[in-house]
C-alpha cells in the first residue's frame, strides 16, 4: 500500500512549455485534489475531484487542467508554464468527500525559468 | 467562497511551555476543521480534526477548540517538545457530496527553544 504517489519529485521547465504532474493513489479514495504551496501563502487548492469523471475548480485554477478518468489517477496539466507557476505541488486524497483525513503525496518541486 | 485566516505566522516558545495557534473562517456553513503538521521538506500530515457538532477535542498533548458563533478555532499544544517544531496549517471545509473544498490557512511556523 503505497498511499499517494506523485511523479516527478523535481522538474525544471522553460516558459511556455507544457507538462503533466502525475498523481496516483491505491487506497480506493473517491476524493482527490491538487494544491500548490508557496512561502507565506499556505496551501492553495487548484482543482479537486469527488469521483471518477467529476472535477471542479479550486481557489487558483487558471493555467491548470485536470481529468479523472479512473479512481486511482488524477493528473495535473500545465498548459503553458509561466514563472508564476514555480511552486511545490501536492496531490492529496481522501476516502470520500465527507470522511477521513486527507493523505498527501510527497510533493513535486517545479521551477519555471 | 471560504477564507481561512491563521495567526500568528511565526511562534517561538520555550520547551515545556504551551503553544496556541488561532484561525478564523468566513463561511458559516463550514463544518469540518482539520489541522496539519508539516516538518521541513516533508508532506503535510493530519494531526487532529474537529467537526462542528463538538466544541473541543483532545489527543494527548494536542487539543482543538471550536467557537461556531465567532467562527474561530484554535490548536493548543501543551508541554511542547523539540519534535513539535514544524509548520502547522489549519483548514476549513463544508462537507457534502457535491462540493467539498478544503481551504487552508497560511500556516504557522512553530519553533521550540531548548
Amino acid at each position: 500500500n503505497a498511499g499517494v504517489t506523485q511523479t516527478p519529485k523535481f522538474q525544471v521547465l522553460k516558459t511556455g512549455q507544457s507538462m503533466t504532474l502525475q498523481c496516483a493513489q491505491d487506497m480506493n479514495h473517491e476524493y482527490m485534489s491538487w494544491y500548490r504551496q508557496d512561502p507565506g501563502m499556505g496551501l492553495r487548492l487548484i482543482h479537486y475531484s469527488v469521483g471518477a469523471g467529476i472535477t471542479d475548480q479550486g481557489e487558483v485554477p487558471n493555467g491548470y487542467n485536470v481529468s479523472r478518468s479512473t479512481t486511482e489517477d488524477f493528473p495535473l496539466r500545465l498548459l503553458s508554464a509561466a514563472p508564476s507557476q514555480t511552486s511545490v505541488y501536492f496531490c492529496a486524497s481522501r476516502r470520500t468527500p465527507g470522511q477521513g483525513g486527507m493523505f498527501f503525496g510527497q510533493g513535486t518541486r517545479l521551477t519555471v525559468v | 467562497g471560504e477564507n481561512v485566516e491563521q495567526h500568528p505566522s511565526t511562534l517561538s516558545v520555550q520547551e515545556g511551555d504551551s503553544a496556541v495557534i488561532k484561525c478564523t473562517y468566513s463561511d458559516s456553513a463550514s463544518n469540518y476543521f482539520p489541522w496539519y503538521k508539516q516538518e521541513l521538506g516533508k508532506r503535510p500530515q493530519l494531526i487532529i480534526d474537529i467537526r462542528s457538532n463538538v466544541g473541543e477535542k483532545k489527543d494527548q498533548r494536542i487539543a482543538v477548540t471550536l467557537n461556531k458563533t465567532a467562527k474561530h478555532f484554535s490548536l493548543h499544544i501543551t508541554e511542547t517538545q523539540p519534535e513539535d517544531s514544524a509548520v502547522y496549517f489549519c483548514a476549513a471545509s463544508v462537507i457534502n457530496s457535491s462540493a467539498s473544498k478544503i481551504i487552508f490557512g497560511s500556516g504557522t511556523r512553530l519553533s521550540i527553544r531548548p
